[in-house]
């Protein structure tokens, strides 16, 4: 089974500064999709950016960005000019490939404060 | 915009009971999912379903089953409560494919006494 761990449960940022939280993952796979959702305090969990494996470019999302390393298995995230609003729980996400089944297997998540 | 909205934000219920946690979406996504999120182990999946009747385990099934009887709900059901079960639960909801993101509710923090 495939398992994601984020190694930093709290990061704090100073606002305008970049921050870059961690994600590896566990796989025997050669074809998946990875992901950083990002829930703040209202609950609702919200997509930042994904990545699909077999793209070795990065994948870009405005301030946000990801460091791809396929061979390391890891999958950080870069948040540039830090905002107040990006103040949040961030979670890492992987999915397989296999046909039919498209449930995503969750880190246990990384609370970023942004510092005023 | 998708929608996803779960019927309560807070729930309290006793230690025995049976509860149900009611998810409905309005954007006619194929699949269905209850995840429960818990601080230090992320979120776990309980139950999906890809689409109507139909539903498939996920990592964490034991205490809870589900319903889908109609494509735009899905229910979680917890036959009899535990206070082990305390939790926050997150129903999603996504068209299918390979690399279709998940639509998220607000979530249900439901306490068992």
């Amino acid at each position: 089974a495939q398992t994601v761990t984020q190694s930093q449960p709290e990061m704090s940022v100073q606002e305008a500064e970049t921050v870059t939280l961690s994600c590896t993952y566990d796989t025997s796979e050669s074809d998946y999709y990875l992901f950083w959702y990002k829930q703040p305090p209202s609950r609702q969990m919200i997509l930042v950016i994904r990545q699909e494996a077999y793209k070795q470019q990065n994948a870009t999302e405005n301030r946000f960005s990801v460091n791809f390393q396929k061979a390391a298995k890891s999958f950080s995230l870069k948040i540039s000019d830090s905002q107040l609003g990006d103040a949040a729980m961030y979670f890492c996400a992987y999915r397989t490939s296999n046909f039919g089944n498209e449930k995503l297997t969750f880190g246990t998540g990384t609370r970023l404060t942004i510092i005023p | 915009d998708v929608k996803v909205t779960q019927s309560s934000r807070y729930l309290v219920k006793r230690t025995g009971e049976k509860v149900f946690l009611e998810c409905v979406q309005d954007m006619d996504h194929e699949n269905m999912f209850w995840y429960r999120q818990d601080p230090g182990l992320g979120l776990r999946l309980i139950y999906f379903s890809y689409d109507v009747k139909m539903k498939e385990k996920g990592d964490i099934p034991e205490g809870y089953s589900v319903s889908r009887e109609k494509k735009e709900r899905f229910s979680l059901i917890l036959e009899s409560a535990s206070t082990n079960q305390t939790s926050m639960y997150l129903c999603a909801s996504s068209l299918g494919g390979w690399f279709e993101k998940l639509f998220f509710g607000s979530g249900t923090q439901l306490s068992v006494l």
